[in-house]
């Protein structure tokens, strides 16, 4: 079985700090996808990486994939109180038959204006 | 492009009863995948078709779950009989291209068996 672990899974800080989230597996996996979810909806999709230490901006977010693919990293700068939200990495695996995503728990984020 | 529609967006039936859940992906989209997450727990997976067919039914938990997408369009999720283990978010999602690249999920339907 593939695990992701998040961490922090709660995390509560003032406006404008800067703030990482990292998941962990002991499995490689060929993408990282990260998502957002806001209570009562689905989960939506911020980047996909698929490269071994490929980084990626979303304006004020970085994304990077570890270079074994089997961790990364969500980094906020100058985090908005527009940035609070269940922030979930899903793992993917290419071949082999079985399609679906591993999910970590997710890291609830809360910043205070 | 219309997201991905699921209904009903809550239900609670009782242990033992039936209940039948609705995936409508978004148009052209030919994967389409069900997710359950259950209180405390991750996200997990459950099953994904590829038009009309199952390509991954690994994550059902038992016969007491049917999915269908008949004619590859909307698809349902079937769970009978219900049990109290069975309440959870289902999510639903979509994907033009199979494999690596993300999905778009519905809002998923909130399922309590009591």
């Amino acid at each position: 079985t593939q695990l992701l672990e998040q961490s922090p899974q709660f995390l509560s800080i003032q406006e404008g700090e800067n703030l990482t989230v990292y998941c962990n597996s002991s499995s490689v996996f060929s993408s990282l996808q990260w998502y957002r979810q806001e209570p009562g909806e689905g989960p939506v999709l911020l980047v996909t990486v698929v490269t071994g230490g490929e980084v990626k901006k979303l304006k004020r977010l970085t994304f990077q994939f570890g270079d074994a693919r089997k961790d990364s990293s969500l980094h906020i700068t100058a985090a908005q109180p527009g940035d609070t939200g269940l922030y979930l990495c899903a793992g993917g695996r290419s071949g082999g038959g079985a399609d679906g995503l591993t999910f970590g728990k997710g890291t609830h984020l809360i910043i205070q204006p | 492009e219309a997201g991905v529609t699921q209904f009903p967006s809550h239900s609670v039936i009782e242990k033992g009863q039936t209940v039948t859940l609705r995936c409508d992906p978004i148009s052209g989209h030919d994967n389409l995948y069900w997710y359950r997450r259950v209180m405390g727990k991750e996200i997990k997976f459950l099953l994904h078709f590829v038009k009309e067919s199952k390509q991954d039914e690994s994550g059902m938990p038992n016969n007491r779950f049917l999915a269908e997408r008949t004619g590859g369009t909307y698809s349902t999720l079937k769970v009978q009989p219900a049990e109290l283990e069975d309440s959870g978010v289902y999510f639903c999602a979509s994907s033009r291209r199979q494999g690596l690249y993300g999905y778009t999920f519905g809002s998923g339907t909130r399922l309590t068996v009591v």
